[in-house]
């Protein structure tokens, strides 16, 4: 079965610091996510990408994120200046049009 | 707007113990409904789904069945084995992407 790979799987980081989480989408996918799940919490949505830009974006999708597909293969999110409670486990999901989305393992980010 | 509501957990059972795990929604227009599952240390994965209002969704020997008049999805499954053991997740899709409910730990003891 196709796989959405994230890096690295886990990611420790000094709050305020700059962190970027990648994703690598499957080849023919043409819609993107992320989503995140602060532990014990549920999965929340954070953006969709299609196209070359956001289509959509929930409340917690604040200034200090930002999102990314620099070449054909790669989809980034970047945090501008960690805080502490952006510490959570992040999901990349792709998906084309007419099929389910498929998540990545996820990508575990420690604010400290 | 759009959520989900699951049984808190962890869910402790004996294999070949049968399985529920309650799931809600509240949602405008009609959602598709999903179960996701997540093994320890892997992704989300699709488990079954169902699209409209009485739809059964299986895989794996699990099913559930879409209810609109109760607005549930409970995941259901006959006899479940060690290897079951995970979170799962209850989901729907209207307008924007997924909604999630807050995950299911099951635990399967032989």
């Amino acid at each position: 079965e196709p796989e959405v790979t994230q890096t690295p799987s886990h990611q420790v980081t000094q709050m305020g610091q700059e962190v970027i989480l990648r994703c690598v989408p499957i080849s023919n996918h043409l819609y993107f996510y992320w989503y995140r799940q602060i532990l014990g919490q549920k999965v929340e949505f954070l953006v969709s990408f299609y196209n070359n830009e956001i289509s959509e974006k929930s409340e917690i999708f604040d200034d200090q994120f930002s999102v990314e597909r620099p070449d054909g293969s790669n989809f980034t999110l970047k945090i501008r200046s960690t805080k502490l409670e952006d510490s959570a486990m992040y999901f990349c999901a792709s998906n084309s049009p007419l099929d389910r989305a498929f998540f990545g393992q996820g990508t575990r980010l420690t604010v400290v | 707007g759009d959520s989900v509501t699951q049984m808190e957990g962890p869910v402790t059972l004996s294999e070949e113990a049968f399985l529920t795990i309650n799931c809600t929604y509240t949602a405008t227009g009609y959602p598709s409904l999903f179960w996701y599952v997540q093994y320890p240390g892997e992704g989300l994965q699709l488990l079954l789904k169902a699209t409209k209002a009485d739809d059964k969704g299986s895989n794996k020997g699990f099913e559930a069945t879409y209810r609109k008049e109760t607005t549930s999805f409970h995941l259901e499954k006959g006899s479940v084995q060690v290897s079951d053991s995970a979170v799962y997740f209850c989901a729907l899709k209207s307008r924007r992407a997924l909604t999630f409910g807050s995950g299911t730990r099951l635990q399967v003891q032989p």
